[in-house]
């Protein structure tokens, strides 16, 4: 069946560099794919998504980039801040289908 | 409402007790969806609903899970003689139309069996 592998599964970064989280699906037909995070406790939030018809969405300091030939997106957080500190999870979706399919999710930690 | 609401938010649960997880979709929102998250994991599908329609049950684990959403609006989600593998934050989602882009999700309710 479909899957998206996520990784890595834990990321520490210093406050102010970036981090990166990359994710590979497997459905070539998937044409949708959002990022959640997720504070402990708390609901996964939506904080940006891309269709495939796009390489790459940019919003402050969060980008997703898109490469549909090797079917991997990767989220970029630039400027970290612990506030940013959570589980992020990417996930896929398909048209015609009605599911997502999520990643494993990563833990990121930003070290004041 | 303003956003999606989920009760009980905590649930303890006898092993082989039934148990009944209700969500409160945002107003309006014609698709809803319940997903299964174990701990240090990502959700994972359990089923669809389009209004009051159930279009995918696909991810029910077994026979003791079961979903409706009579009215199209609240959705309960019925688990039937709970098992310690049952134990997870079962989430709730909508999503305006039927285009399944951009959910948003409840806090969950997070049931334990023991």
């Amino acid at each position: 069946g479909e899957n998206v592998e996520q990784h890595p599964s834990t990321l520490s970064v210093q406050e102010g560099d970036s981090a990166v989280i990359k994710c590979t699906y497997s459905d070539s037909a998937s044409n949708y794919f959002p990022w959640y995070k997720q504070e402990l406790g708390k609901r996964p939030q939506l904080i940006i998504d891309i269709r495939s018809n796009v390489g790459e969405k940019k919003d402050q300091r969060i980008a997703v980039t898109l490469n549909k030939t090797a079917k991997h997106f990767s989220l970029h957080i630039t400027e970290t801040q612990p506030e940013d500190s959570a589980v992020y999870f990417c996930a896929a979706f398909t048209s015609g289908t009605y599911k997502y399919i999520f990643g494993t999710g990563t833990r990121l930690k930003v070290l004041a | 409402g303003a956003g999606v609401s989920q009760s009980p938010r905590y649930k303890v649960a006898k092993r082989g007790q039934d148990v009944a997880l209700r969500c409160d979709p945002i107003s309006g929102h014609v698709s809803l969806f319940w997903y299964q998250q174990a701990l240090g994991q990502g959700p994972e599908f359990l089923t669809y609903f389009q209004n009051e329609a159930q279009l995918d049950k696909s991810g029910l684990p077994s026979d003791r899970f079961f979903a409706e959403r009579p009215e199209g609006s609240v959705s309960t989600l019925k688990i039937q003689r709970t098992q310690q593998e049952d134990s997870a934050v079962y989430l709730c989602a909508s999503s305006q139309g039927d285009s399944n882009y951009g959910y948003t999700f409840g806090s969950g309710t997070r049931l334990t069996v023991v």
